[in-house]
């Protein structure tokens, strides 16, 4: 079945510092990937998606590369901020199929310090 | 535009009793999920309906029930309430395709005393 993995936590970092979340995939076919983000007491916002090998998808200065070829889908910042600090969550949708869930991986808490 | 509502966002129950949860898609979406999010287990996916149907469902016992209204809106039912279901349960919506992303609401935090 389809699973995703996800370096574990808590990340800690200082405030500029260069972010690095690995994530995995294992999947048939072609996945959608998704990073999603988790402030306290607040549901899943979305961050950022890639729907096909190669794509890349950015906001807010966070980016991810769609690897066919690692089954990866790592995320990156150049320089985080306290406004970071949050668990983050990878996440993939089996396309071709009528499997319409998300399968997360467990989530990364990243605390930024100042 | 109105995110994804859920009501209420906190609860406080006993054993064997039941809850029903509610969740407000955004407008247009008609595709409305449920999670489960538990410190142990994560994110765990109870079930999802687009317009009216149930098309996929979670591993969860049976006592975890849903429906979905014509106006997309959408409730979960859990009966016989266990200390297990102690959780943040999560409604996210979408237009329904396969790729297209799923918004989420806040939640609503479900204890069981």
């Amino acid at each position: 079945g389809n699973s995703v993995t996800q370096m574990e936590g808590p990340v800690t970092l200082s405030e500029e510092a260069f972010l690095t979340i690995n994530c995995t995939y294992t999947a048939t076919g072609y996945p959608s990937l998704f990073w999603y983000v988790q402030y306290p007491g607040e549901g899943l916002q979305l961050l950022l998606k890639a729907t096909k090998a190669d794509d890349k998808g950015s906001n807010k200065g966070f980016e991810a590369t769609y690897r066919k070829e690692t089954t990866s889908f790592h995320l990156e910042k150049g320089s985080v901020q306290v406004s970071d600090s949050a668990v983050y969550f990878c996440a993939l949708k089996h396309q071709g199929s009528s499997n319409y869930k998300l399968t997360f991986g467990k989530g990364t808490l990243l605390t930024v310090n100042p | 535009k109105a995110g994804v509502t859920q009501t209420p966002r906190y609860l406080i129950k006993t054993r064997g009793q039941q809850v029903t949860l509610s969740c407000s898609p955004i407008s247009g979406h008609r595709s409305v999920s449920w999670y489960q999010q538990t410190p142990g287990q994560g994110l765990q996916f109870l079930f999802e309906y687009f317009s009216e149907t149930q098309r996929n469902k979670g591993n969860f016992p049976g006592r975890f029930s849903g429906r979905q209204f014509s106006n997309s809106r959408s409730e979960m039912n859990v009966s016989t309430l266990e200390l297990g279901d102690s959780a943040l349960y999560l409604c996210a919506s979408s237009l329904g395709a396969v790729n297209q992303p799923q918004h989420f609401g806040d939640g609503t935090r479900l204890s069981i005393l």
